[in-house]
């Protein structure tokens, strides 16, 4: 399958433990995109990534979250500190390119509930 | 900022009918893409169907095809011999043609439920 990876695809956590969420992009993408979805909501964008940089975290909350995409491997969405709020489906999605009219490959998600 | 509006939280349509879809937007950019999406019980976002405002012409994937005005913002969707398998929630999308703001902003989704 070459599609966008995600795992885990459930995650628990206890309030105040560490998230850490896992994206592959499709093969040959560079591109990488988080996005939040809280239920019954649409999707909200958090972040924007190519290789070891960060290029749009205009919608990541300024506190307990980061992301990151390393030159090797994939990329992680970490949430410190978690609290009941941050129980939500996170998608990842992935694109050739940053151009507009390059699609956005999107993984399965990551349910994160935290007890 | 750009903003995108579903006004309607669910439609139904029977199998074989045909539905449209609403979506509305907002934006000062005179180039950027537009995108519908589905998203079936299983959470997958799927890509639909996908729109550049620079073209006239109104794009269509098989029984999906969209009505794009770009003087009054509207993007809507039909689906056209609607089968059950269509049935899901509905995201519509914008997205600039700048790399660097490269994000989708999405609507808030219409449920579509098709019935026998």
């Amino acid at each position: 399958n070459a599609g966008v990876m995600q795992n885990p695809r459930h995650l628990v956590r206890r309030r105040g433990q560490e998230a850490r969420l896992r994206c592959s992009p499709m093969k040959g993408h560079s591109h990488v995109y988080w996005y939040r979805q809280l239920p019954e909501e649409g999707l909200k964008f958090m972040v924007y990534l190519q290789k070891e940089n960060i290029i749009d975290e205009s919608g990541m909350p300024k506190e307990r979250f980061s992301a990151e995409f390393p030159k090797e491997g994939p990329s992680i969405l970490r949430i410190q500190q978690v609290v009941r709020g941050d129980s939500a489906a996170y998608f990842c999605a992935s694109s050739t390119g940053g151009q507009g009219g390059q699609p956005q490959h999107f993984g399965d998600g990551t349910r994160l509930s935290i007890l | 900022a750009q903003t995108v509006t579903q006004s309607q939280p669910e439609m139904s349509v029977q199998e074989a009918e045909t539905v449209t879809l609403s979506c509305t937007y907002d934006t000062s950019e005179s180039d950027y893409y537009l995108f519908w999406y589905k998203q079936p019980p299983s959470r997958q976002m799927i890509l639909v169907i996908r729109q550049e405002a620079y073209k006239q012409q109104n794009a269509t994937e098989n029984r999906f095809s969209v009505n794009f005005q770009k003087a009054a913002k509207s993007f809507s969707l039909k689906i056209s011999d609607s089968q059950l398998g269509d049935a899901a929630m509905y995201f519509c999308a914008y997205r600039s043609s700048d790399g660097t703001a490269s994000k989708l902003t999405f609507g808030t989704g219409t449920r579509l439920q098709v019935t026998l």
